[in-house]
């Protein structure tokens, strides 16, 4: 699977939009550009994920560029409960792993 | 969305034991479903596949010989943890995909 890369840590006021990166310059045809956030001491959630159209559901939006090297992930609000490390991670092909790279520390400020 | 339930949630256990964590995935059927280890203010490793009714795939650096697992139905895959040492002390995470990957709440287990 292709490499993505995500900035370390980002930090957000509390009710404000976040826009959170990510490059996969590497990314192939049929790779699909997903998301996932990890709660302190939970396991990984579901958070949007698409293929070449920006997509819209009731936690985030996900804008992805044109040459879909690079793609957004955008929380209209932010809350306290989002804080949360976000993974970009590309998935294609036939096989059904997830690999986690070192996605990003989002803090919420108050 | 679909659930997958880990159990233990959180386990201590003795240097030399063994120790069994449970993953289900409760309103689905999951020929495979995927383990992961995380150590603190790391990210989540991918150790192994676990396959429905045949041997599970790990990864490579992964004893296969000390974290057996078994799935041995379409809803249930255990991992076990064989003579357990402290530094296998970690956070165990299961996962199982229904279209989207969905993930268990972990399990967080200390060898003393």
């Amino acid at each position: 699977d292709a490499k993505t890369t995500q900035p370390n840590s980002m930090e957000s006021n509390e009710e404000e939009p976040v826009h959170l990166p990510c490059n996969h310059s590497t990314i192939s045809g049929t790779d699909y550009i997903h998301w996932y956030r990890q709660l302190p001491s939970q396991g990984p959630e579901y958070v949007i994920h698409g293929l070449t159209s920006n997509v819209n559901n009731r936690m985030a939006s996900l804008a992805i560029a044109e040459d879909r090297k690079s793609s957004t992930l955008i929380l209209h609000r932010a809350t306290l409960r989002d804080a949360a490390v976000y993974y970009c991670i590309l998935k294609g092909g036939t096989g059904n792993q997830f690999y986690f790279g070192t996605g990003t520390s989002l803090t919420v400020i108050p | 969305g679909a659930v997958v339930s880990q159990h233990p949630s959180r386990v201590i256990c003795k240097s030399g034991t063994s120790v069994k964590i449970e993953c289900r995935s409760l309103d689905f059927q999951a020929t495979t479903m995927f383990w992961y280890r995380q150590f603190p203010k790391q990210s989540l490793m991918l150790m192994a596949t676990s396959n429905e009714g045949s041997k599970a795939t790990y990864e490579q650096g992964v004893e296969k010989d000390k974290f057996l697992i078994n799935h041995a139905s379409l809803t249930l895959s255990t991992l076990t943890v064989t003579s357990a040492h402290p530094e296998d002390s970690s956070f165990y995470i299961c996962s199982a995909r229904q279209n989207e990957a969905f993930f268990g709440q972990g399990t967080r287990l200390t060898v003393v």
